[in-house]
């Protein structure tokens, strides 16, 4: 049972546009939601979060946004560069639990 | 700060034989998390150690995978014996937590597991 899908395997986008990366959870109890980027070789760093107190994060190039209602966030990257051809995995945890529960991850690509 | 060290790199064994990975967290840390990554399940969770007390071992799929956590700067995780079904990348990492979660984990490069 994934209780945290990240549904699109792969993206491909051109530079200099905005990149959508997507993920949707099930459990109603995920109050902390992060992001992470995956290089080759190399093991995930952490990007961004957002606590489900809020709908919206945003750190330089990074925007997460927060829809409870429909138990759904979202990575805005604007604009795409080349640096940021990743995987990126989701990730939620809920409250009083130490349990990250990690999506299946997006491979994506950003076009020169 | 010389982030969450794992070792081998790389580990390339038969079927059959004992394998252990080893992780280091960061200082100060006291949550340690031993994940795998395969593309079908992304990174899964096997275990997480809290204060070196294993809390929540759900995620371990068999009996042929263990961990121990002997003090708060190491820790092992073991497969005897082991399968090819076993390859994947397997993560180590660690966060400070101290009054439950919400922080972030630090990962460290991982172990590429090939079993032959």
């Amino acid at each position: 049972d994934q209780q945290v899908k990240q549904n699109s395997p792969s993206l491909s986008v051109q530079e200099g546009r905005i990149s959508i990366l997507n993920c949707d959870y099930t459990n109603s109890m995920f109050d902390y939601f992060l992001w992470y980027k995956k290089y080759p070789a190399e093991g995930p760093t952490f990007l961004i979060s957002i606590s489900s107190i809020k709908d919206k994060n945003e750190d330089g190039r990074f925007t997460v946004f927060l829809n409870k209602s429909a138990k759904h966030l979202s990575l805005h990257i604007v604009p795409s560069q080349p640096g940021d051809s990743a995987v990126y995995f989701c990730a939620a945890n809920g409250r009083g639990t130490y349990k990250y529960i990690f999506g299946t991850g997006t491979r994506l690509k950003v076009l020169a | 700060d010389a982030g969450v060290i794992q070792s081998p790199r790389h580990e390339v064994t038969e079927m059959g034989q004992e394998v252990t990975l080893r992780c280091k967290p960061i200082s100060g840390h006291n949550s340690l998390f031993w994940y795998r990554q395969t593309m079908m399940r992304g990174l899964e969770l096997l275990i997480y150690f809290n204060n070196n007390v294993p809390i929540d071992d759900s995620g371990m799929p068999e009996d042929r995978f263990s961990a121990k956590m002997p003090n708060a700067s190491f820790s092992t995780l073991k497969i005897q014996p082991s399968e090819p079904r076993d390859s994947a990348v397997y993560f180590c990492a660690s966060s400070y937590q101290p009054h439950g979660a919400n922080e972030k984990l630090f990962f460290g490069s991982g172990t590429q597991l090939s079993v032959l």
